[in-house]
């Protein structure tokens, strides 16, 4: 049974360019968690998704940042116009049930870095 | 509003020798506590969790954490290090809801 998988692992984009992230929940998991650890920082809650829909964006910058978790595919976390402080490591975690109490799966996340 | 709280940065022990990682939490109910272990360049991966009932709670690896609602404390503990466990170590508290806030990390560094 796959973990979470997370691509790409490394992604370099200039000032101004898009970013997407992809995330695959493991098998059975329909709750996603997308989180950002800057350098030096623990993780950062962005998103909560289950399929097809956003629950809870509390964590997300109002701007540029986007996340859609489709009924086929992956979930997508989108970055628009990065800029340098957009650089990351992003995480994206899933779970059974939804709920504090439920254990949640990361993958091996993503490295951003804005030149 | 929640929080957590890890005041050492960085902790370096002689293998073989005891461990204990602190952590501090600041959240109204009674919390989901968990402590995750980051290797380079890896994901997370749980070692352990606490919801409820006995607060000595047994992880993976060899590793326990004691629950103290009066110290509002979620410490992890080893008692004898390995040099394999040299990570970054993340304490959470989940909340009613589905967010989980992470302390900002302790290093360990592992001396032969």
């Amino acid at each position: 049974n796959a973990g979470v998988m997370q691509n790409p692992r490394h992604l370099v984009r200039r000032r101004g360019q898009e970013a997407r992230l992809r995330c695959s929940p493991m098998k059975g998991h329909s709750h996603v968690y997308w989180y950002r650890q800057l350098p030096e920082e623990g993780l950062k809650f962005m998103v909560y998704l289950q399929k097809e829909n956003i629950i809870d964006e509390s964590g997300m910058p109002k701007e540029r940042f986007s996340a859609e978790f489709p009924k086929e595919g992956p979930s997508i976390l989108r970055i628009q116009q990065v800029v340098r402080g957009d650089s990351a490591a992003y995480f994206c975690a899933s779970s059974l049930l939804a709920g504090a109490g439920n254990e949640q799966f990361f993958g091996p996340g993503t490295r951003l870095t804005v030149l | 509003a929640q929080s957590v709280t890890q005041p050492d940065i960085h902790i370096t022990v002689s293998e073989g020798a005891s461990l204990e990682l602190r952590c501090n939490y600041s959240y109204g109910a009674t919390p989901y506590l968990f402590w995750y272990v980051q290797s380079p360049g890896q994901g997370l991966q749980l070692l352990l969790k606490y919801f409820s009932g006995d607060t000595l709670v047994q992880g993976i690896k060899g590793f326990e954490a004691e629950f103290k609602r009066s110290q509002s404390s979620f410490n992890l503990r080893k008692p004898s290090v390995h040099w394999s466990d040299a990570a970054e170590y993340f304490c959470a508290v989940g909340n009613t809801g589905n967010q989980f806030y992470f302390g900002t990390g302790t290093s360990l560094t592992v001396i032969p």
